[in-house]
């Protein structure tokens, strides 16, 4: 089956701790993105990437960096400098271009939380 | 800037119409998603518009003018799992050609009652 899987599902950090979010894709998609979602906001751009080894900051890429070396992995890092990582991460992929075809699909998720 | 606005909670009766209205203002336009979200779980995609007018998938229906930013979700027939939050987003231009973002509303989530 074709999907996004990200992993882990939960995780914990410490104080002054840098954590990797996984994200793979096998849809062949060329380009992935990184949201943030806290309780009553609405998904907030992190990051994205639309070829390998090329990517570019969203709307809150402050604390944060990613790596784009495979097509089909986009890991995302939360480093010690995010003051407020506590959050709901979802990893999205879609097909380059406008139309239809160009729809993001969301993975399952990664739910952050600060020790 | 970029400003999306649809309601923060909403509650029907199983069996019902609802409808959840979302306005936008966006600097640049290239489509309107519809996704729903059940607590915890990934957004899954219901509908696109980027004509104006209504496009019908089963019992969801999604309608949109651009000329008044506006779109709406129309769900009939309702049923308990469509409990969940339905979230609005607008596909504006990023940098680079053929580049392009989605911006979301903060979603609006839905209570539907026996």
């Amino acid at each position: 089956d074709g999907g996004i899987t990200q992993s882990p599902k939960y995780l914990f950090r410490k104080e002054g701790q840098n954590v990797t979010l996984s994200c793979e894709q096998n849809l062949n998609h060329d380009a992935m993105y990184w949201y943030r979602q806290d309780p009553g906001q609405g998904l907030r751009l992190i990051y994205y990437s639309q070829i390998v080894n090329d990517f570019q900051k969203g709307d809150i890429a402050e604390g944060y960096s990613v790596s784009r070396e495979k097509k089909e992995s986009f890991p995302l890092t939360v480093t010690s400098a995010q003051k407020n990582p506590t959050a709901f991460y979802l990893c999205a992929s879609s097909i380059m271009g406008a139309g239809l075809k160009n729809i993001q699909y969301f993975g399952a998720g990664t739910r952050l939380s600060v020790l | 800037g970029q400003n999306i606005d649809q309601p923060t909670e909403m509650t029907a009766t199983e069996g019902a119409i609802v409808q959840i209205n979302c306005t936008y203002q966006t600097s640049g336009f290239n489509g309107l998603f519809w996704y729903q979200q059940h607590a915890g779980e990934a957004p899954t995609f219901l509908s696109y518009n980027v004509l104006d007018g209504l496009e019908e998938k089963g019992r969801f229906s999604s309608f949109l003018s651009r000329s008044k930013g506006y779109s709406y979700l129309l769900l009939k027939e309702l049923q308990m799992k469509d409990s969940a939050s339905y979230l609005c987003a607008v596909r504006v231009p990023l940098r680079g050609a053929g580049s392009y973002q989605l911006t979301f509303g903060k979603g609006t989530k839905l209570s539907v009652i026996p």
